[in-house]
């Protein structure tokens, strides 16, 4: 079993739906990212969280470190949004290193 | 967020020849670099840790005679390729931060390509 599980790998929606993607993990963490990454490859770092949620213009992340659990939203998607979301946890035993789940691949159509 | 900075994005070469891949911190001292290797379809996979003024840190199964890391300074850590060859050909990502606890930022990434 990954240390770092998200779901879904593929997600389809059309243009205005409200997204969600799941991050589940199993380790001690630290802290747990979220990274977009666009074809041509380029990540960008979206959230990084430790407790509670966060708030970026139409992505909100919050995390439930009891439950080990997190979750992206993005709120009015746009074709532009399609790109790889990427859920990362500072693992607490490797010195903080990020671990990475698989990605979640979003595609908005329009 | 900070900037990263890669350089160069793109890399074609041929076998046996080394490439050296820079990533650069713009805005902020930068203690800890990273870098990851990324194959097709795949996640991040990380290959060395640098801390500035000291020797990196790889993980298991990355050839560090291979994959020369140096971080000469806050602001500048070096990938090189040694002898490259055409199962090297990946998308190389550096990331950067500032203290131990801190956010990562990310490079835009390498494509090296080795004919």
């Amino acid at each position: 079993k990954n240390e770092v599980e998200q779901s879904p790998q593929n997600l389809t929606a059309q243009e205005g739906e409200f997204i969600t993607i799941n991050c589940s993990y199993s380790v001690g963490i630290s802290a747990l990212h979220w990274l977009q990454q666009h074809p041509g490859g380029g990540i960008v770092s979206l959230f990084m969280l430790s407790s509670g949620k966060k708030k970026h213009g139409r992505l909100i992340a919050t995390i439930n470190i009891q439950e080990k659990h997190s979750s992206l939203h993005i709120t009015a998607s746009h074709p532009r949004d399609s790109a790889v979301y990427i859920c990362a946890v500072a693992h607490m035993e490797y010195g903080n290193k990020l671990v990475f789940g698989a990605g979640t691949i979003l595609r908005v159509k329009s | 967020g900070a900037v990263v900075s890669q350089h160069p994005s793109r890399v074609i070469c041929k076998s046996g020849t080394s490439v050296k891949i820079e990533c650069r911190s713009l805005d902020f001292q930068a203690t800890t670099m990273f870098w990851y290797r990324q194959f097709p379809k795949k996640s991040l996979m990380l290959m060395a840790t640098s801390n500035e003024g000291s020797k990196a840190t790889y993980e298991q199964g990355v050839e560090k005679d291979k994959f020369l890391i140096n971080h000469a300074s806050l602001t500048l850590s070096t990938l090189t390729v040694t002898s490259a060859h055409p199962e090297d050909s990946s998308f190389y990502i550096c990331s950067a931060q500032a203290g131990a606890y801190n956010e990562q930022f990310f490079g835009p990434g390498t494509r090296l390509t080795v004919l």
